[in-house]
């Protein structure tokens, strides 16, 4: 069984750049969660995609995208990057929508200068 | 509003001895909590997740215990090791939407195991 993979493990922008981040789920799992982590701080929720449809959404911004393929992999997207979007990305994923628990990646720590 | 508050914030104890972690939330409606161990840059795992009826949960030397009544929870580390330095998440899960949790992370409480 694999776990959750997350790609790139770094990267560094320029402000008002875009930027994929991309994670492919444990095996099994059909549901993929986004967060956002300022240093210090505890995992922000970005939007979660089950069965390839967004199913909630946090407190941020539009340019915030994501999508989530049939294998249930999924992307997070983020245009005109802002210095404040420097942070740990973290992906988590689960088996229908929450109900068994999150895994969650390693994260892309995403530098914005 | 939906919050959930850790305390202390930092904890430095001695190899060898226990401690205690301490976890107040308002989410509702409360669906679970669980909490995390995250190392530095890496991402949360997962130690124990508790629904309403369960009132302690058991992971080797970590034992997590909720009081939904009052809504606060613990997480007792016995005999700490130096891989317990880590930061501890507490999260609470609230029913969402249909089978959608919706999670709520506390800051954490960032702990060093020192010799």
């Amino acid at each position: 069984e694999t776990g959750v993979t997350q790609s790139p493990t770094h990267l560094i922008k320029t402000r008002g750049q875009q930027v994929t981040l991309r994670c492919s789920s444990q095996s099994g799992h059909n549901t993929v969660s986004w967060y956002q982590q300022a240093l210090g701080q505890g995992p922000q929720f970005i939007f979660q995609y089950y069965r390839e449809e967004e199913n909630g959404r946090g407190n941020f911004p539009p340019r915030f995208s994501g999508l989530q393929f049939p294998n249930y992999s999924s992307e997070l997207n983020v245009n005109a990057l802002e210095l404040d979007d420097s942070a740990l990305y973290l992906c988590a994923s689960s088996l229908e929508a929450d109900l068994y628990g999150y895994t969650f990646g390693s994260g892309t720590r995403l530098t914005v200068v | 509003k939906n919050q959930v508050e850790q305390s202390p914030q930092s904890l430095i104890i001695l190899e060898g001895k226990n401690c205690t972690l301490q976890c107040n939330y308002t989410v509702s409606p409360f669906s679970n909590l669980r909490w995390y161990k995250q190392d530095t840059g890496r991402g949360p795992v997962s130690l124990t997740i508790m629904t309403f009826s369960e009132n302690t949960k058991s992971n080797g030397r970590y034992t997590a215990t909720l009081d939904a009544d009052t809504k606060q929870s613990s997480l007792h580390i016995t005999a700490s090791q130096l891989s317990d330095s880590a930061s501890y998440i507490c999260v609470v899960g609230r029913i969402y939407t249909g089978t959608a949790s919706k999670l709520t992370f506390g800051t954490g409480t960032r702990l060093q195991v020192t010799l």
